[in-house]
């Protein structure tokens, strides 16, 4: 168990639907980063929280919106969900996040794995 | 981010060391090397990171050359477990968010 904590562990939905995944991250991480990964795809980074505000963007489309609250945990929504958005969906969390820090090391969680049908 | 090159896959035997190499030609000095693993469809998994020293933890040794275009990580007694994906990240600590930018990383077979 890394302590990062990710809800559904699986999930089947329909194109068109709309979903949201969670994330807890470890105890006293502050960022929250979300990752997909599609079955012939590497790992892409799609979107990172630090204490709740937005601090980086990726390759995250539109349709996709996340959130980070104040009680730290975030959450991915995946909207008009298209086929092609089937994917495992990994979150992570470190302690730091902000400019001029250390090392950083990210704890990985077990992944959401969704399948649009 | 600066860029890193990996083999695509290698094999080691079971029990033998496995030597996985990344070159990080345009890699600059404020920058860490970063290791992590993905054993089959579960969550990435840190292994070790470096700036300029060679590291070594309980999982793996980190041997980076002098110049830090390139690195090592070795897994001393290669176990089936240890069949995975490795990924080599370099990444800017001063500019940077603390994203992970995950290139195709390395598959390594460890067979009996």
């Amino acid at each position: 168990d890394s302590g990062v904590t990710q809800t559904p562990k699986h999930l089947i939905t329909a194109t068109g639907q709309r979903v949201t995944l969670r994330c807890s991250p470890r105890s006293g991480d502050l960022s929250v980063y979300w990752y997909q990964q599609s079955l012939d795809q590497g790992l892409q980074f799609l979107i990172q929280y630090y204490n709740g505000e937005e601090r980086a963007k990726g390759n995250i489309l539109e349709r996709f919106s996340a959130q980070q609250f104040p009680d730290l945990h975030s959450e991915l929504n995946l909207s008009s969900l298209e086929l092609g958005d089937s994917a495992l969906y990994f979150c992570a969390s470190s302690v730091r996040g902000a400019r001029n820090s250390g090392a950083n090391v990210l704890t990985f969680g077990a992944g959401s794995r969704l399948t649009v049908l | 981010d600066a860029k890193t090159t990996q083999p695509p896959s290698m094999d080691c035997a079971e029990g033998r060391a496995a030597n996985l190499p990344c070159n990080h030609s345009t890699i600059s000095g404020n920058e860490y090397v970063y290791w992590y693993r993905q054993i089959h469809s579960q969550g990435p998994q840190y292994i070790i990171h470096g700036l300029k020293n060679n590291e070594t933890n309980e999982m793996a040794s980190l041997i980076i050359t002098e110049d830090r275009k390139s690195s090592t990580l070795i897994l001393p007694h290669a176990t089936l477990r240890d069949t995975a994906v490795y990924y080599c990240i370099v990444r800017v600590e001063l500019t940077n968010t603390g994203k992970l930018i995950f290139g195709q990383g390395t598959t390594l077979q460890v067979k009996p």
